[in-house]
């Protein structure tokens, strides 16, 4: 199963908004309604960002929101702070009921 | 409150074997999935195996299958990983990670802090 794909690195602003994009197959992301998303800050544990596509976890900021077309998700943070500088991980279920990531995308506030 | 500890890590030569646990509390054990991911250094986050509520259940990525196990133990609310067979490139940080469903869609809400493996000679 290979890795879905996620621009290596996005930059942005504090206020400005951003989007991460994942990329899959039909096989994975195309497929399924189960597409996550993590953020992950060094040395700390990944946190639920966002599941099954659009679902914000209880006590997620509404300043993350995802959606998906096709064989593509992305996850938008508005309003960017500087808290929000972390590596974000999508993921997704696939058609051989295993879980495949994304190889990950490194958020720089500037 | 959701705790899920992993122990287990260390050094381990080529072709040797470990075996990862991870003590849950705070929620219905069975209820849910439970699901191992790792990190090599540098690297990305890795799905490597997941385990249903029940446990009838078990699926592995194609790089470790055939190597590594996991497996469940409700009595004591504690998921394990036997990997097997350890090579150079199972060389990560292991994290355990619970399900938000019985079974694995991926959606994974709660993690461990994560513990060190290193193959090497």
């Amino acid at each position: 199963q290979s890795a879905l794909t996620q621009p290596a690195s996005v930059s942005g602003s504090p206020g400005q908004s951003i989007t991460i994009s994942c990329t899959g197959t039909s096989s994975d992301v195309g497929g399924y309604n189960y597409v996550s998303w993590y953020q992950r800050h060094p040395g700390k544990a990944p946190k639920l960002m966002i599941y099954d596509v659009s679902y914000r976890p209880s006590g997620v900021s509404s300043r993350f929101s995802a959606s998906k077309s096709g064989n593509t998700a992305s996850l938008t943070i508005s309003g960017l702070q500087a808290e929000d500088e972390a590596d974000y991980y999508c993921s997704s279920h696939t058609s051989t009921t295993t879980v495949v990531f994304g190889g990950g995308t490194k958020l720089t506030v500037l | 409150e959701v705790q899920l500890l992993e122990s287990g890590g260390g050094l381990v030569q080529p072709g040797g074997s470990l075996r990862l646990s991870c003590a849950a509390s705070g929620f219905s054990f069975t209820g849910y999935a439970m699901s191992w991911v790792r990190q090599a250094p540098g690297k990305g986050l890795e799905w490597v195996s997941a385990i249903s509520g029940s446990g009838g259940t078990t699926y592995y990525a194609d790089s470790v299958k055939g190597r590594f196990t996991i497996s469940r133990d409700y009595s004591k609310n504690t998921l394990y990983l036997q990997m097997n067979s350890l090579r150079a490139g199972d060389t990560a940080v292991y994290f355990c990670a619970k399900d938000r469903r019985e079974w694995n869609d991926g959606g994974l809400d709660y993690w461990g802090q994560g513990t060190l493996v290193t193959v090497s000679s």
